[in-house]
């Protein structure tokens, strides 16, 4: 079965600090990758998507991923982060049609 | 964007009880709806899938009779805990894809905590 593995739970970053996050999966054919965020209080919301062609995504909020396939890894970064992004983060795989396999989640915390 | 509602978002109830929670589409039809349940601390595990028409399907180790899941319309999953215990207690998420076939971006409800004492 397919795993997703974030190795960082909680990160501590202040203001204007560069992020990148990190997410490995196990499954070795065609995948479809996701990075969903969930703020204090709400639901997930998606952040960025890679289903095919150029392996650098873009996302909302000025974040990006990148896909290596050699590594089985899809790295979400941010140049300079904010308060504002303090929130759970959560890599997940499409594991067949449409089921989605959810890694651990990391924490980040933003300090002003 | 799509816009996926659960409710309750909150329900308290006794042990024995069975506790119903509903999952809506609300701007787009979802033939296929999932159920997810997130322990505290820890990431979203699947449930079920919901199929409109048909039978749900469940994940290894997810007790059918217990999780009764209905796909009543288009726009509605439910999903009941029957004689909830204790260890039912959790975080309940659906979603719900949009999108093109294989291709599908999920949509989250808000979820709904169920504390079962």
């Amino acid at each position: 079965a397919q795993s997703v593995s974030q190795h960082n739970h909680h990160v501590i970053l202040s203001e204007a600090a560069s992020l990148e996050l990190g997410c490995n999966y196990s499954y070795g054919g065609t995948v479809n990758l996701f990075w969903y965020v969930q703020y204090p209080g709400q639901h997930l919301q998606l952040l960025l998507k890679y289903f095919s062609g150029d392996p650098l995504v873009k996302g909302i909020k000025g974040f990006e991923a990148e896909f290596i396939k050699s590594k089985f890894s899809f790295n979400l970064r941010k140049p300079s982060v904010q308060w504002s992004d303090t929130a759970e983060y959560f890599c997940a795989v499409n594991e067949g049609f449409q089921k989605l396999v959810f890694g651990t989640g990391t924490r980040l915390l933003v300090s002003p | 964007g799509a816009v996926v509602s659960q409710h309750p978002s909150r329900v308290i109830c006794k042990s024995g009880t069975s506790v119903k929670i509903e999952c809506r589409s609300l701007d787009f039809q979802a033939t296929t709806m999932f159920w997810y349940r997130q322990f505290p601390k820890q990431s979203l595990m699947l449930m079920a899938t919901s199929n409109e028409g048909s039978k749900a399907t469940y994940e290894q180790g997810v007790e059918k009779d217990k999780f009764l899941i209905n796909h009543a319309s288009l726009t509605l999953s439910t999903l009941t805990v029957t004689s909830a215990h204790p260890e039912d207690s959790s975080f309940y998420i659906c979603s719900a894809p949009k999108g093109d076939e294989g291709t599908d971006t999920q949509y989250f409800g808000p979820g709904t905590r169920l504390t079962v004492l």
